[in-house]
């Protein structure tokens, strides 16, 4: 059964203080693993499509990558605003649902 | 950018009731919609599968007879809750594909469904 876990559940950072978000996976036929962003009474906003093992992409303060069995947020210098749930989803070659992980609740502290 | 919206962004409804919801697509075409729900502190769990003209697939342990689907349009899909209960309240999300050549799910902005 396909399955995306997501650690830690919750992380709470000091502005400035850089850090990684750990999305591991078991999927059969991995068609692409994706990360959102997620604040609160809201739908998530896309950030990255990973598809295959060693891409990486990046946009402003984060960064994602991706290996066989997991894939990281990396999130650097982070500011109060990047505070939300970032969520991690995989799709497998069965369709194109996703399947979510649980989130990482991240809260920014200046 | 490929823009999803839904309507209304929340609703009361009384035990008993029926309640639409609605998910366009507002700068591309989607034969394919798909509607999550997500209760407080948990993470989306998907409904069903909408396809333009023709019949929703749903996931198991969905009721297909009390969330009733219909993607009527490019453009449209609605989910009917019908004779909704205080367990069916919880957020409503839909997505898209912007395009059949990207894999990337564009989400609309929720539902909140709280029936009294």
């Amino acid at each position: 059964e396909d399955q995306v876990t997501q650690s830690p559940e919750a992380l709470r950072l000091q502005e400035g203080e850089s850090s990684s978000l750990n999305c591991s996976y078991t999927v059969s036929g991995l068609r692409g693993l994706f990360w959102y962003r997620q604040d609160p009474g809201k739908g998530p906003e896309f950030l990255f499509t990973l598809y295959s093992a060693g891409e990486e992409k990046e946009k402003e303060r984060l960064k994602a990558t991706l290996t066989k069995k997991e894939s990281f947020l990396h999130i650097t210098a982070p500011k109060p605003e990047d505070s939300a749930t970032y969520l991690c989803a995989a799709n497998s070659n069965s369709g194109y649902a996703l399947n979510f992980g649980k989130g990482t609740s991240l809260l920014v502290t200046p | 950018g490929a823009v999803v919206s839904q309507h209304p962004s929340w609703v009361i409804c009384k035990s008993g009731t029926s309640v639409k919801i609605e998910c366009r697509s507002l700068d591309f075409q989607a034969t394919t919609m798909f509607w999550y729900r997500q209760f407080p502190k948990q993470s989306l769990m998907l409904m069903a599968t909408s396809n333009e003209g023709s019949k929703a697939t749903y996931e198991q342990g969905v009721e297909k007879d009390k969330f009733l689907i219909n993607h009527a349009s490019l453009t449209l899909s609605t989910l009917t809750v019908t004779s909704a209960h205080p367990e069916d309240s919880s957020f409503y999300i839909c997505s898209a594909f912007p395009s059949r050549g990207s894999h990337e799910q564009y989400f609309g902005p929720g539902t909140r469904l709280t029936v009294t």
